[in-house]
């Protein structure tokens, strides 16, 4: 959806091992979240970007961290997964005043 | 702080019947945009429909429709005619602009899942 794609996809890993998400958007929009997806909790926000190099945290980002070098690219590092940050990750992409547009998600399992 | 409240944590309803879905929000904000977010079993968060709380009409999109009390910050979501394929985890979320930033920060709900039985 408007040109969201998330990789990757699907990943298993250990506990310790750093692990990055990728975000790639083509529609050149300014704002662009990390979000994660758990039971109980719905979609919580770990960063946010409003520009390039211009990120801020959400309210999860403990253990977290982003970095958008290109309008099109926001990836978000695990630097020492735990067990805990097994989830669905959700990126998303958003302009002024216009609702979100989600990638697929990624299913991220952590050993 | 903002926060968004689906109280019904699972509902159903019999194809072609009405089913109506609940969120209430907390905010001192007077200007700040609803949404409902539909995600079925494939996992794809879709838009169901949007509402701008400055506008007074209730937004309405083929089956869905919303109805928006502000004053007691309520954002429901009413499905009409349900179908099969409506059977999903839906979000209500709620999105204003950050100030001096510039930025645009949405806050979930927990979801509600529907199923829809034949």
């Amino acid at each position: 959806d408007a040109g969201i794609t998330q990789s990757p996809r699907h990943k298993v890993t250990e506990t310790g091992t750093p692990v990055t998400l990728r975000c790639h958007q083509t529609e050149n929009h300014r704002y662009m979240y990390w979000y994660r997806q758990d039971p109980g909790h719905g979609l919580r926000l770990i960063h946010y970007s409003y520009g390039v190099k211009d990120t801020d945290k959400g309210e999860v980002s403990d253990g977290y961290s982003v970095s958008r070098s290109k309008t099109e690219d926001f990836l978000l590092t695990l630097e020492s997964a735990t067990s805990s940050q097994t989830s669905v990750y959700f990126c998303a992409t958003g302009d002024r005043n216009q609702p979100q547009h989600f990638g697929d998600g990624t299913r991220l399992s952590i050993l | 702080a903002q926060t968004v409240t689906q109280s019904q944590p699972e509902m159903s309803v019999q194809e072609a019947e009405t089913v109506t879905l609940s969120c209430t929000y907390d905010t001192s904000e007077s200007n700040y945009y609803l949404f409902w977010y539909k995600q079925p079993p494939s996992r794809q968060m879709i838009l169901v429909i949007r509402q701008e709380a400055y506008k007074q009409q209730n937004a309405t999109e083929n089956r869905f429709s919303v109805n928006f009390q502000k004053a007691a910050k309520s954002f429901s979501l009413k499905i009409s005619d349900s179908q099969l394929g409506d059977t999903a985890m839906y979000f209500c979320a709620f999105m204003k602009p950050q100030r001096g930033s510039g930025t645009y920060k949405y806050i979930f709900g927990t979801g509600t899942r529907l199923k829809v039985l034949a």
